[in-house]
């Protein structure tokens, strides 16, 4: 069965470093999004891309945070100088279509920033 | 501020017994409401999703949503120590173009006893 793989799966690095996290999504699915989940907290939308574009951010997808579809297979999220806070759990999701379209899930990459 | 609310329990069931799960929202344009389970450290698991008033089963679970109150239930029958998780309400609002930003509640945690 398809599935959304996301590398590394952990990923320590000192305060103001740049971070890539990558995330492979189902091949035949157009619509790839990036949650962060901080332990014990919920689950939060960063971002929506499709056609190469971002279709919908949050107020946390601010400009420290870029995404990417460098070729026809990975989607990156790029942390360009982390902050302590953004310790926590990144999920990679990709779906068929918008709104209505299941989601499916990566495993997710633990980032903890030092 | 859209919120989504849930209790965060947890919520202890026997074995064979019916889990009902409760999730509550804020945002009268909401257009889909999905479940999700997440077993601690892991990603996020589609269960049900629903968009219209009323009750949709899916084997053992079926989604109720009644937007008038902006209220929508998961009921487990049967539940097995394997469902133990935690339980996600996700709502989406739907914005122009058909692209969308989910929101989602705390989860409540579920624990199934033998």
């Amino acid at each position: 069965e398809p599935e959304v793989t996301q590398t590394p799966s952990h990923q320590v690095t000192q305060m103001g470093q740049e971070v890539i996290l990558r995330c492979v999504p189902i091949s035949n699915h157009l619509y790839f999004y990036w949650y962060r989940q901080i332990l014990g907290q919920k689950v939060e939308f960063l971002v929506s891309f499709y056609n190469n574009e971002i279709s919908e951010k949050s107020e946390i997808f601010d400009d420290q945070f870029s995404v990417e579809r460098p070729d026809g297979s990975n989607f990156t999220l790029k942390i360009r100088s982390t902050k302590l806070e953004d310790s926590a759990m990144y999920f990679c999701a990709s779906s068929q279509g918008p709104t209505r379209e299941t989601q499916y899930f990566g495993p997710g990459t633990r980032l903890l920033v030092l | 501020q859209k919120e989504v609310e849930q209790n965060s329990g947890p919520l202890s069931v026997p074995e064979g017994a019916i889990a009902s799960l409760n999730c509550t929202y804020s945002d009268r344009g909401s257009q889909s409401f999905f479940w999700y389970r997440q077993y601690s450290g892991k990603s996020p698991e589609l269960i049900m999703f629903i968009y219209s008033n009323g009750d949709k089963e899916d084997g053992r679970f079926t989604a109720q949503l009644n937007k008038a109150s902006q209220y929508v239930s998961l009921l487990i029958r049967d539940s097995q120590p394997s469902d133990s998780a935690t339980y996600l309400c996700a709502v989406n609002e739907g914005v122009s173009g058909g692209s969308y930003i989910p929101t989602f509640g705390r989860g409540t945690s579920l624990i199934v006893h033998p």
